[in-house]
């Protein structure tokens, strides 16, 4: 596809359920971000990705949350024994160049709406 | 640490008028670059434009231009010729080398544009 896709594009788990949300950022871009964005608020950022590697994991709230990109295209975000504060969309992007460089464009995915109740 | 601040939770406009939203921030950074997003309501973030820290002029898009006043930090975005597509939140954010020039957003203005 041209663009960022993201599945589910809704999510709905019970408390302490584990989710897994999905993103394909578009081909051939080698940086890949995580955001998480809660209702009223801007997105807040969770992790990156260079290629395969995760250079950076700092914005993860706990260690409940975990992010793999194994192939350096498809990454997928964990979430372990959900919580109600986890409840946000969460939103990937990605860019055709490291992280690094001014003016890097990040293109965004629709986002996942994760409930949790 | 860097900070993103925008003032107003909601902006109205009449459509064909020019409209600004208002962005400053806080960085102790000399090297960083400003960046304003669209996020409509199937909540898809749009890049808009950006503007680098050491650019001399204001960065322009089409209809968007980036009102850059470095000594006032402020990157006040304005749109030119509203139109009704236009509403939607917009998102002022900010990459410091120091972070690697990820962003880091404001709180976002609702922008609604009316006939």
């Amino acid at each position: 596809g041209a663009g960022v896709s993201q599945s589910p594009r809704y999510k709905v788990a019970k408390r302490g359920q584990d989710v897994a949300l999905r993103c394909d950022p578009i081909s051939g871009h080698v940086s890949l971000f995580w955001y998480q964005q809660a209702l009223g608020q801007g997105p807040e950022f969770l992790t990156y990705f260079q290629n395969e590697a995760q250079l950076d994991k700092s914005g993860l709230p706990s260690d409940r949350f975990f992010a793999e990109r194994p192939e350096g295209s498809v990454s997928t975000l964990k979430i372990q024994r959900t919580q109600q504060e986890d409840s946000a969309v969460y939103l990937c992007a990605s860019s055709l160049g490291p992280v690094g460089t001014l003016g890097n464009e990040q293109f965004f995915g629709p986002g996942t709406r994760l409930t949790v109740l | 640490a860097q900070k993103i601040t925008q003032t107003q939770p909601g902006m109205f406009v009449q459509e064909k008028e020019a409209v600004t939203l208002d962005c400053t921030y806080d960085t102790s950074d000399q090297s960083y670059g400003l960046f304003w997003y669209k996020q409509p309501s199937s909540g898809e973030m749009i890049f808009l434009i950006y503007q680098g820290s050491y650019d001399e002029q204001n960065a322009t898009e089409g209809r968007y231009s980036l009102n850059f006043q470095k000594a006032r930090k402020s990157a006040n975005l304005v749109i030119s010729a509203s139109q009704l597509g236009d509403s939607a939140m917009y998102f002022c954010a900010m990459g410091t080398g120091r972070g690697s020039y990820i962003p880091t957003f404001g709180r976002g203005t609702s922008l609604i544009v009316h006939p």
